[in-house]
């Protein structure tokens, strides 16, 4: 049962442009939703994260959307260049008091921006 | 700055043999986390330590075996391989005691293949 999911396997945009990467997920538990990037053969670069008691986070040409009544994220790219060529897994982590908490990763997407 | 170590970064095994993966975290990081990612697959959580306890299990097969060490390097042991080990393998830190313990920095990984 896939609890964190991202619909769309791929996605190509125009360099410059705006890139959004969507993510849906079924445990309203989740507290934290995390956007990670990720090269072959590299591990998962930590990109932006938000928690679930805010609807916005931004860092710079990153922006993250959270929506929990429809329990879906966004990720935001402006604008988008070559170099954000890459997969993007969209994850969340569920806080059961303890210490750690194990991300659930969505499939990922792959993202081509052309120049 | 420094990142997660992994080593080796690649290993190749035969069937029912042993192998060990060796994960170093960030300096300062007190949690540690390993996943594994099955080729075409999402990330899938292992198990976790904190302060050299174990904290949370996943779905690790009782052939495989971790633990952390007094300078929170940790060691993930596997044992009577099998051609479905075949995987990459990371390993995942985070300091609990900042308060983002969600935001986990991965290595770039062990890729294993059993034959």
């Amino acid at each position: 049962d896939q609890q964190v999911k991202q619909n769309s396997p791929s996605l190509s945009v125009q360099e410059g442009r705006i890139s959004i990467l969507n993510c849906d997920y079924t445990n309203s538990m989740f507290d934290y939703f995390l956007w990670y990037k990720k090269y072959p053969a590299e591990g998962p670069t930590f990109l932006i994260s938000i928690s679930s008691i805010k609807d916005k986070n931004e860092d710079g040409r990153f922006t993250v959307f959270l929506n929990k009544s429809a329990k879906h994220l966004s990720l935001h790219i402006v604008p988008s260049q070559p170099g954000d060529s890459a997969v993007y897994f969209c994850a969340a982590s569920l806080n059961y008091g303890g210490a750690t908490n194990k991300l659930i990763f969505g499939t990922g997407t792959l993202l081509a921006v052309q120049p | 700055a420094a990142g997660v170590i992994q080593s080796p970064r690649h290993l190749i095994k035969e069937k029912r043999e042993t192998a060990t993966l060796k994960c170093y975290p960030i300096p300062r990081h007190d949690t540690v986390y390993w996943y594994q990612q099955g080729p075409g697959q999402d990330p899938q959580f292992l198990i976790s330590f904190y302060e050299k306890m174990q904290s949370d299990k996943g779905s690790i097969p009782d052939r495989f075996s971790a633990q952390q060490f007094s300078d929170y390097h940790s060691e993930l042991n596997m044992s009577s391989l099998e051609l479905g080990d075949s995987a990459l393998y990371f390993c995942a830190s985070s300091f609990y005691s900042s308060g983002l313990s969600n935001e986990q920095f991965f290595g770039p990984g062990t890729r294993l293949t059993v034959l």
